[in-house]
């Protein structure tokens, strides 16, 4: 079935620092891809979205193309900020007629340390 | 433009109970969607309606249900609850079923079986 597997956290960063995320999916046809963050407390806010092969979505700093010959959507940000410590979630839409769902990862949690 | 709406924040319900969760959509959005978010499960669709009808359920026990009103407001109902059933419940928005371009989410509610 679809599925995605995000790396392991927690990912523990000093300001400034270079970040990735990884994130590979498996899907039958050709889904969207999102990138969604959760602060403490709080819902899940959508980070960025691409919806077909080679697309990149970028969004405060943050960006991630998708890659369907590695099926890979991997988060980057070329400088982090204590404020992006959050949980950081990869999905990906599953439609079925006229209906559909999000499958997530697991999450991983960021730390960014002053 | 209001977000996503999601009653009360915080609950807390003895095993046995009920527990009725309300939704509202971002205005003009008639799609909304039911996601369970546990440490050890992670993000788990629910349900999926839209134009009051159940379009898509996921892998829960029957005591979970849900409804949709004519004004695209939601509520979800666990009946017989569950220490497990503890959880945040978080609902999400979007123009239409099957959406290839991101849903919103509300804050959630958290619930905790005694």
């Amino acid at each position: 079935g679809d599925s995605v597997t995000q790396m392991e956290g927690p990912v523990t960063l000093s300001e400034e620092a270079f970040l990735t995320i990884n994130c590979t999916y498996t899907a039958t046809g050709y889904p969207s891809l999102f990138w969604y963050v959760q602060y403490p407390g709080e819902g899940l806010q959508l980070l960025l979205k691409a919806t077909k092969a080679d697309d990149k979505g970028s969004n405060k700093g943050f960006e991630a193309t998708y890659r369907k010959e590695t099926t890979s959507f991997h988060l980057e940000k070329g400088s982090v900020q204590v404020s992006d410590s959050a949980v950081y979630f990869c999905a990906l839409s599953v439609l079925t007629g006229n209906t559909g769902k999000l499958i997530f990862g697991q999450g991983t949690t960021l730390q960014v340390k002053p | 433009k209001a977000g996503v709406t999601q009653t009360p924040r915080y609950l807390i319900k003895t095993r046995g109970q009920q527990v009725t969760l309300s939704c509202s959509p971002i205005s003009g959005h008639r799609s909304v969607s039911w996601y369970q978010q546990t440490p050890g499960q992670g993000l788990q669709f629910l349900f999926e309606y839209f134009s009051e009808t159940q379009r898509n359920k996921g892998n829960f026990p029957g005591r979970f249900s849900g409804r949709q009103f004519s004004n695209s407001r939601s509520e979800m109902n666990v009946s017989t609850l569950e220490l497990g059933d503890s959880a945040l419940y978080l609902c999400a928005s979007s123009l239409t079923a099957a959406s290839n371009y991101g849903y919103t989410f509300g804050s959630g509610t958290r619930l905790t079986v005694v």
